[in-house]
């Protein structure tokens, strides 16, 4: 069964807006990652949070994490073209457990 | 350094002919990770591979589909008697160790006629 549910499914913004995709899990967990896959790609690692810390920056990506409620967001600032991909979360639940994906948010970012 | 290496990178099959799926994991990871996506959907983790072990199987089916890691060579996914629905991207992944961040390869995909 799936862990982790991302939100919305589908997003579309212009270029230079923020894009915020969110994502819900079900169990406890060691620590939440977030992935983008180009059309028919595989998919990339993007940046990695611990269940003991609450936010996270890499360049223009910002994570958050609430174990309290369960859930993550992915906030892309300042959004370009190339970031036109969809993003999935996947939750890590012990340390030998394999990562377990949501469906993904595709966002669109139109020029 | 080469990432993790997948062959073939398309392949067909007729329904009822045997599947055979390749990877190679990034030099030094001992874990290995087959996962399964349909067009528009997530991935679905099948199996979990760690030198000449299995650790989780949990999510490939019983019949038909096995996997291994041999000590030597790559790791090898095995669809016999393939049918329509086994039609998927196969991604293969790998990690140093359990938890971290897991590295791709570039999939193949599998169309069954």
């Amino acid at each position: 069964s799936q862990q982790g549910e991302e939100d919305p499914q589908a997003l579309s913004i212009q270029e230079g807006e923020n894009a915020t995709m969110n994502c819900s899990y079900k169990t406890s967990i060691n620590n939440l990652q977030w992935y983008r896959q180009n059309s028919g790609r595989g998919l990339v690692h993007l940046i990695l949070i611990r269940s003991n810390e609450r936010e996270k920056h890499s360049g223009r990506l910002r994570v958050t994490l609430d174990t309290s409620k369960k859930s993550s967001s992915l906030l892309i600032t300042a959004s370009r073209a190339a970031d036109t991909a969809s993003y999935f979360c996947a939750t890590v639940v012990s340390g030998n457990t394999p990562l377990v994906f949501g469906k993904g948010t595709r966002l669109s970012v139109i020029a | 350094n080469a990432g993790v290496m997948q062959n073939p990178r398309h392949l067909v099959r007729r329904r009822g002919q045997e599947a055979r799926l390749r990877c190679s994991p990034v030099k030094g990871h001992s874990h290995v990770y087959w996962y399964r996506q349909l067009p528009e959907e997530g991935l679905k983790f099948m199996v979990y591979l760690q030198k000449e072990n299995i650790i989780d199987e949990s999510g490939m089916p019983k019949e038909r589909f096995s996997a291994e890691f041999p000590k030597e060579g790559p790791s090898i996914l095995r669809i016999q008697q393939v049918v329509r629905g086994d039609s998927a991207a196969y991604f293969c992944a790998s990690s140093p160790t359990p938890g971290s961040p897991i590295f791709f390869g570039p999939g193949t995909r599998l169309t069954v006629l």
